[in-house]
């Protein structure tokens, strides 16, 4: 049974201070992993596909590393907004091929102005 | 607007019916994947098809089924309903596997009475 656990559960931060979030993963097998921010009464909107150990993605004020040996990912948004208020889900992908994608329960993140 | 469509938005329907979920993906999309999103619960995922074939299932039930037809769009049929069918089902498409970024469509709300 593959597990993916997100930390924390809930987040309330103040605007402009950084953040970040943990995503654990399995690390046998891996083939990839997802980030995805998700609005409430919208759908998952991607941020991120890592697919190598040490990647180091970025969009804006929100990035991300990947380390496949001890299986974890952190998302770190820099200087958050209220407009950053969201979900933030963690997905994983094992194996070769077209395997399923894992999903973790998430952090929800609350930025006050 | 990611580009993936899905009808109807809400459904509403009785135990024991059986209901038809449409998704059209991006253009230029071969893989379609379909999630559920039940009350308290993360995202699972139920199956994916790639250019017509199905190459993954996931917690999908024997009472749901699903195709893909030769224009790419997606089907997912759900039978004799229960009312812990009532859920949130997304459709999500990438153009090849779980390397790939997935974008997800709006959504079918599904309420089971």
């Amino acid at each position: 049974i593959l597990n993916v656990e997100q930390s924390p559960q809930s987040l309330h931060v103040q605007e402009g201070d950084s953040t970040n979030f943990t995503c654990s993963f399995p690390s046998s097998n891996f083939y990839a992993l997802h980030w995805y921010r998700w609005e409430t009464a919208k759908s998952p909107e991607a941020l991120f596909v890592m697919t190598l150990n040490g990647d180091e993605k970025k969009k804006g004020r929100i990035s991300a590393t990947l380390n496949t040996k001890e299986g974890y990912s952190y998302l770190y948004i820099k200087g958050s907004q209220p407009e950053d208020s969201a979900t933030y889900l963690c997905a994983f992908s094992a194996d070769t091929g077209f395997q399923k994608l894992v999903f973790g329960t998430g952090t929800r993140l609350l930025v006050s102005p | 607007d990611s580009g993936v469509t899905q009808t109807p938005k809400h459904l509403i329907t009785a135990t024991g019916q059986r209901v038809t979920l449409r998704c059209s993906p991006r253009s230029g999309d071969l893989s379609v994947y379909w999630y559920q999103q039940s009350l308290d619960q993360g995202l699972q995922f139920l199956i994916h098809y790639y250019n017509g074939e199905e190459r993954a299932k996931g917690n999908i039930l024997e009472r749901f089924s699903a195709q893909q037809f030769p224009d790419l769009h997606s089907e997912l049929n759900l039978s004799s309903l229960e009312l812990g069918d009532s859920a949130l089902y997304f459709c999500a498409s990438s153009s090849w596997d779980n390397t790939d970024t997935q974008y997800f469509g709006p959504g079918t709300r599904l309420t089971v009475l």
